[in-house]
């Protein structure tokens, strides 16, 4: 079952907390993605990873860091959290081979008050 | 500068009727140009994609019309059904990871 899974789908911290999203897939996929989605604006990429501990920064990076230890396994921190991060968070992967087919989670729904 | 632009934030028609949603882009290296469809609460899902060496594409329902001159494409949903009603992503690429995103066009279809 081809599958990227997001934990937690919701998520309320304070402006300073630290957060911790995670995201898992089962098809083995090497690139993965974390994006962030506001009302208008569509999907804006903050990291992409193109393997174990290869990442590179998206468009908006700052704020953000990510950690990829295992191909299937790719987390987004928040060190110190700020309002304006409040969004909706999706993760994404895709396979060198599936010609830039994403496929994505769920999504993680985080308020930062 | 935006790579990708979705003319509409918003579209409403009937039932029965064929929902047109036009993106432009900017870079000429892009090739490859899919249709992400958006439920609420749900991640974007590939619905339909072509290739610029294509200036059609034809799955069921939804049509993809390509002007690789003009720098445009267009989908089509042909006999549109309140079942349809999401949020469309049209997306561009150049043949590497990187995918650029429109900022969706919410289609509403009317019973």
């Amino acid at each position: 079952d081809m599958k990227v899974t997001q934990m937690p789908r919701y998520l309320i911290k304070r402006m300073g907390e630290n957060v911790l999203l995670e995201c898992g897939q089962d098809m083995s996929h090497e690139t993965m993605y974390w994006y962030r989605q506001d009302p208008g604006l569509g999907l804006q990429l903050i990291y992409i990873s193109y393997d174990v501990d290869s990442n590179s920064e998206g468009d908006i990076p700052k704020g953000y860091r990510v950690s990829r230890k295992k191909r299937e396994h790719f987390s987004l921190i928040l060190d110190s959290a700020k309002t304006n991060q409040t969004s909706v968070y999706f993760c994404a992967s895709s396979s060198r081979e599936g010609q830039n087919t994403l496929y994505f989670g769920a999504g993680t729904r985080l308020s930062v008050l | 500068q935006q790579q990708v632009r979705q003319s509409s934030q918003s579209l409403t028609v009937w039932e029965g009727e064929t929902a047109i949603l036009n993106c432009s882009y900017e870079n000429s290296a892009f090739d490859y140009f899919p249709w992400y469809q958006q439920f609420p609460g749900e991640g974007p899902a590939l619905l339909i994609a072509i290739r610029s060496v294509s200036d059609k594409k034809e799955d069921g329902r939804f049509t993809i019309f390509f002007n690789k001159r003009e720098k445009n494409l267009s989908l089509h949903i042909k006999d549109s059904q309140p079942g349809d009603s999401a949020t469309y992503f049209c997306a561009a690429s150049a043949g590497d990871n990187r995918i650029f995103f429109g900022d969706g066009t919410q289609l509403v279809v009317k019973p």
